[in-house]
């Protein structure tokens, strides 16, 4: 089964603050793809960042980082001296590498409030 | 410069009332989705195109359709929608529809049934 769990439904921290969404999926395949994509209130999703199961090397872009490990199948976010502006809720999502498949498995989202 | 472009932004409809949301995009991508997201939920895939290759969902209710009648645009047809349809409807595009590609989104079509 494919499965993509964020354990955290909401979360609440004041400008400033590090915050780290969890992302915990499921697969049996060898090859796959982890993205997470971020929706602010505007509604609009917005592409983050896409990993291969080949390559965990985490990776870093400004504030953003991440954090893949296939031992524990999780691939983390980290946000460093969240801003207002990173209010949203962010999704994590999947793709098995299985020929032509082209549906993207989604956890429910963590809604993520960045209070001033 | 937005390149999927969703119109309207908020539409209301009237119980049974047909309806069509519509998706433009300026990339020149091969591959469309819709997708529904209700509230607090994840996107739903309900089909997609590749090209002219129409793509269904096997849960997605007969009462919605999909038209693409060139590469740019791509319409939603809801024909007889129910208060369950009120939803966000999302537009994406990616290049060839592999796996490992990323989807680009329009800001979306918030619809209310009443």
């Amino acid at each position: 089964a494919q499965k993509v769990t964020q354990a955290q439904t909401e979360i609440s921290v004041v400008e400033k603050e590090d915050v780290t969404l969890d992302c915990v999926y499921e697969t049996r395949d060898t090859t796959y793809y982890l993205f997470w994509y971020k929706q602010p209130p505007s509604g609009e999703l917005v592409f983050l960042i896409r990993r291969n199961s080949f390559d965990e090397q985490n990776e870093i872009s400004g504030r953003y980082s991440w954090n893949f490990q296939k031992s524990t199948s999780s691939f983390n976010f980290t946000i460093t001296a969240s801003q207002v502006v990173d209010s949203a809720v962010y999704f994590c999502a999947l793709t098995p590498n299985a020929g032509n498949n082209r549906k993207l498995i989604w956890g429910l989202g963590t809604s993520l409030a960045v209070n001033p | 410069d937005a390149m999927v472009i969703q119109n309207p932004r908020y539409q209301v409809t009237q119980f049974g009332k047909p309806v069509t949301l519509s998706c433009s995009q300026t990339l020149n991508h091969n591959v469309m989705y819709w997708y529904q997201q209700k509230s607090s939920q994840a996107p739903k895939l309900l089909f997609h195109y590749y090209d002219k290759d129409f793509n269904n969902e096997a849960d997605t209710p007969d009462n919605f359709q999909s038209r693409r009648p060139n590469t740019s645009f791509c319409f939603l047809d809801i024909r007889s929608p129910g208060l369950g349809d009120a939803a966000m409807y999302l537009c994406a595009t990616s290049r060839q529809g592999r796996t490992n590609e990323k989807l680009f989104f329009g800001s979306g079509t918030q619809l209310s049934v009443l």
